[in-house]
């Protein structure tokens, strides 16, 4: 069974990098696109982008200029960078294995539970 | 940005009734590339329904989509207690990827 699972800070202070991880067990990262996600406090969930295991990458344009995932130190792991961050950066942060594919589209399979990250001073 | 608008956003219903759940885009969805999850408390969302009307793997067939271009509906035609959760729609057709706000299906 694949699991995923975020981590990082939880509290980031304004203007500085939100860093995340997230770990997959129980099954490799390659030959899948892997994605985050967030969801604000009352909001619903807004797309951030996903990576293919080769690296290549696709962003939100919304978030583009701040945005940075990448393919973990560790094996089976992958990261998000969100730099500059504000008050409305605060959410809840997943990570998901975009493993459900068809003709030319992929979508979430597995979802890590979740991790919430404030933005406060 | 296409934008998912989900309605109702509340819909009180018993175990056994029906439910209808909307969801409308602000422009058309490509190749209706819309999928419906369902998120229960303390778990991760479920994939439903793939390109509007296909069910994905393992969903009972109690489990329906229907719609295209700017109109989805999701049916669930006989709630069981389990069906009690908030149901999600996202587009998968344009860039961003976007999710609606959620429908929370309560027991009534």
């Amino acid at each position: 069974q694949v699991q995923l699972q975020e981590s990082g800070p939880g509290l980031v202070k304004p203007s500085e990098t939100l860093s995340l991880t997230c770990t997959v067990s129980g099954g490799s990262i390659n030959s899948y696109y892997w994605a985050w996600m967030r969801q604000p406090p009352g909001k619903g969930l807004e797309w951030i982008g996903f990576i293919y295991y080769s690296g290549s990458t696709n962003y939100n344009p919304s978030l583009k200029s701040r945005v940075t995932i990448s393919l973990g130190t560790s094996e089976n792991q992958f990261s998000l960078k969100l730099n500059s961050v504000t008050d409305a950066d605060t959410a809840v942060y997943y990570c998901a294995r975009l493993g459900y594919c068809g003709s030319n589209w992929c979508l979430p399979d597995y979802w890590g539970q979740g991790t919430l990250v404030t933005v406060s001073s | 940005e296409i934008v998912l608008t989900q309605s109702p956003s509340t819909l009180s219903l018993s175990p056994g009734e029906g439910a209808t759940l909307s969801c409308r885009a602000s422009q058309s969805v490509s190749s209706n590339y819309l999928a419906w999850f369902q998120r229960k408390p303390g778990q991760a969302p479920r994939l439903l329904i793939y390109d509007a009307s296909s069910r994905a793997t393992g969903i009972p067939d109690r489990f329906s989509g229907i719609g295209s271009g700017t109109d989805f509906t999701l049916t669930i035609s006989r709630l069981e207690p389990e069906d009690f959760a908030v149901y999600y729609c996202h587009q998968y057709g344009g860039s961003p990827r976007t999710f609606g706000g959620g429908t929370k299906v309560e027991i009534k």
